[in-house]
């Protein structure tokens, strides 16, 4: 079957970097989005990965690594507006998106 | 309007009847989605049309229908609603003819089915 693993929530302290995984197995792999979902709105697009690397936008970064089945999200000098669920997806080989459940990212003053 | 709406934004809805959300994007995207977000769950596709007259079935398709009559309104309609339909329903479009394919969210619509 198809799986996306994510932590269920973390808690982090404005100022500081965070980092959240997302492991997954799924039939082929066409890239890998990760989404932004503020409580009771849409998720809204934050980046995409297809190649293995780091891709760096403002202060979030999210890494791939095919081989591994694993992507990462970082968020550097964390704002209390950043306190949001972060979705991962996976476009599989019939070009669906697999969704992650989302990690629930807490932000402490 | 500007992208993606949806209506009503929320809805209690008797167990057995019909009901069709409505989901009009701008955008002049090719593709659109729709998707039930539960508690603890990712989300889950229901339908989704590559383009104007085509719809496909998604991962949980049973209980619902849709159209797709034009390039901008994909309705989905559940024909007699069961409570375990109650959840959160947002519609995506796409433009799939361009380089990276992504999805673009309406707000939402929360159907609670008693």
């Amino acid at each position: 079957g198809q799986n996306i693993d994510q932590p269920t929530e973390m808690t982090a302290t404005e100022g500081a970097i965070v980092q959240i995984n997302c492991t997954y197995q799924t039939s082929g792999f066409n890239g890998l989005f990760w989404y932004q979902q503020h409580a009771g709105e849409a998720p809204t697009f934050l980046s995409y990965n297809v190649l293995d690397g780091l891709e760096e936008k403002g202060r979030f970064s999210s890494f791939l690594s095919r081989s591994k089945g694993y992507s990462y999200l970082l968020l550097k000098e964390l704002q209390m507006k950043d306190s949001a669920s972060y979705l991962c997806a996976v476009v599989d080989s019939n070009y669906q998106l697999i969704w992650g459940a989302g990690t629930k990212l807490i932000i402490k003053p | 309007i500007a992208g993606i709406t949806q209506a009503p934004t929320s809805q209690i809805l008797a167990a057995g009847r019909r009901m069709t959300l409505r989901c009009t994007q701008d955008m002049r995207h090719n593709a659109m989605y729709w998707y039930r977000q539960d508690l603890g769950l990712g989300l889950r596709l229901i339908h989704y049309s590559n383009t104007a007259g085509t719809t496909g079935k998604g991962e949980v398709p049973d209980g619902y229908s849709v159209s797709r009559a034009n390039t901008d309104d994909f309705p989905l309609t559940l024909a007699s609603a069961v409570p375990s339909q109650t959840s959160v329903y947002f519609c995506a479009s796409s433009d799939q003819r361009g380089g990276i394919d992504t999805q673009y969210f309406g707000p939402g619509t929360r159907l609670t089915v008693l």
